[in-house]
């Protein structure tokens, strides 16, 4: 069974501090992505990763930075959070490759910044 | 960022009906529609993978269908159950995943 584990299910951290979002996964996927998930709009994509080392920007990037030191690990970073960020985090994982492979997605984290 | 459309946004079922929605997606440069059900405190999972026009999917009481010309799925559920309650999304892949906002299922017993 593929499993893609988030940090945190539940986070509640202040305006401008510092915050960072952990995502494991145990498939040896190259490609990993962050996504947050708001109320009435579809998964939006904030970064994603096709190999160590490697990122890439998704739709929504701003406010956001990533880190992937280690082929299992994709960290999402907030440099200063912001209550607009409140919101859903789901990271995921796929195989590199074909169009049909699917993604696996972690539980999600719940980000509240008050 | 790609336009892609779910509709109708929620659905009430009862229990025992089936029902259908829909998933409308860019119609140029296709490679893979894909499915996802995400029920309530769980992670999304895929349900299908599409990737030629004219393909159809089926599991169990669930199953999908793709017109790529014209640029819509749609996805049906037979005979709908408590368990099929969640929401469900659609995204068209263009080297990476674009979601609609989802259609949310709750069947009534």
């Amino acid at each position: 069974d593929v499993k893609v584990t988030q940090s945190s299910r539940y986070l509640v951290k202040r305006t401008g501090e510092k915050v960072f979002l952990e995502c494991v996964q145990d498939m040896d996927h190259e490609n990993m992505f962050w996504y947050r998930q708001d109320p009435g709009l579809g998964l939006r994509l904030i970064y994603f990763s096709y190999d160590v080392k490697m990122k890439e920007k998704g739709d929504i990037p701003e406010g956001y930075s990533v880190s992937r030191e280690k082929k299992e690990r994709f960290s999402l970073i907030l440099e200063s959070a912001s209550t607009n960020q409140t919101s859903m985090y789901l990271c995921a994982s796929r195989t590199a490759g074909q169009s049909s492979y699917e993604q696996y997605f972690g539980p999600g984290t719940r980000l509240t910044v008050t | 960022i790609l336009n892609v459309e779910q509709s109708p946004q929620s659905l009430h079922v009862q229990e025992g009906d089936s029902t259908n929605f829909t998933c409308s997606f860019p119609s140029s440069n296709f490679y893979a529609l894909h499915w996802y059900r995400w029920e309530t405190a769980k992670s999304p999972e895929a349900l299908f993978v599409m990737t030629l026009n004219g393909d159809e999917k089926k599991k169990g009481r669930i199953s999908a269908t793709l017109n790529t010309k014209e640029g819509y799925s749609y996805l049906y559920i037979k005979g709908s159950q408590p368990e099929d309650s969640a929401t469900y999304l659609c995204a068209f892949y263009d080297y990476k995943l674009s979601f609609g906002a989802g259609t949310t299922v709750t069947v009534r017993a």
